[in-house]
């Protein structure tokens, strides 16, 4: 927070659908990173991005797919490829490789 | 493959007593280490970072120390509140500038 917004804070997904998550930031912090939480399995990285018009696949990339047009959006679609898209998506931020800062966080729910 | 270990995996203290949480990892060669906490249903709040090279990291009455030797990081809270109640989770960032690696997480519960 203080300066990372992500968007929406709750979002349902048909099956099939292809759903996009916002993460926005005022920090002017060079790297953004997508995380996905699930109970009992800790933070898993998707994708991350040094610099803009630049990202790479994370852990779990599978069935995810980013962009980054601009240094203060990162947007994260999860397309239908992704089977158990049900969970707490965190957006975060870093200058470099120090401090990482996390946003409110989406949850998403498959109905 | 770095792994990051955090035991035990919920703590239940009455309120007023100083506690220790603590943190592994498998693999020394660490850039940094950093300390999260997490309210249910909300974001990760930074609460400190270490830098390989330093020892230790204060703020208010929470202390993080490191050996990088041991591969050993704890986190000390003095003085515990309810309003300490919540999961803390502490990430390892490996020497090549690379991904953060967390733990599982320590879920604290801090009774009045």
């Amino acid at each position: 927070d203080g300066g990372i917004t992500q968007s929406p804070k709750y979002l349902f997904r048909k099956e099939g659908q292809n759903v996009t998550l916002s993460c926005e930031q005022n920090l002017n912090h060079d790297a953004m990173y997508w995380y996905r939480q699930d109970p009992g399995q800790g933070l898993r990285l998707i994708y991350y991005s040094q610099i803009v018009n630049d990202f790479q696949k994370g852990d779990i990339a599978e069935g995810y797919s980013v962009s980054r047009e601009k240094k203060e959006s990162f947007p994260l679609t999860v397309t239908s490829a992704q089977k158990n898209p049900t969970a707490f998506y965190l957006c975060a931020i870093s200058q470099g490789v120090n401090e990482q800062f996390f946003g409110p966080g989406t949850r998403l729910t498959v109905l | 493959k770095q792994e990051v270990t955090q035991i035990p995996a919920a703590l239940s203290v009455p309120e007023g007593e100083n506690l220790v949480l603590n943190c592994s990892f498998t693999d020394s060669a660490i850039y940094n280490l950093q300390w999260f906490r997490q309210d249910p249903g909300k974001g990760l709040t930074s609460l400190l970072l270490i830098q390989s090279s330093q020892r230790e990291q204060t703020s208010g009455r929470l202390n993080a120390s490191l050996d990088k030797s041991s591969g050993r990081s704890t986190l000390y809270i003095a003085a515990s509140q309810p309003g300490d109640s919540a999961t803390y989770l502490c990430a390892v960032r490996g020497n090549q500038g690379g991904k953060l690696i967390f733990g599982q997480g320590t879920e604290l519960s801090v009774k009045p």
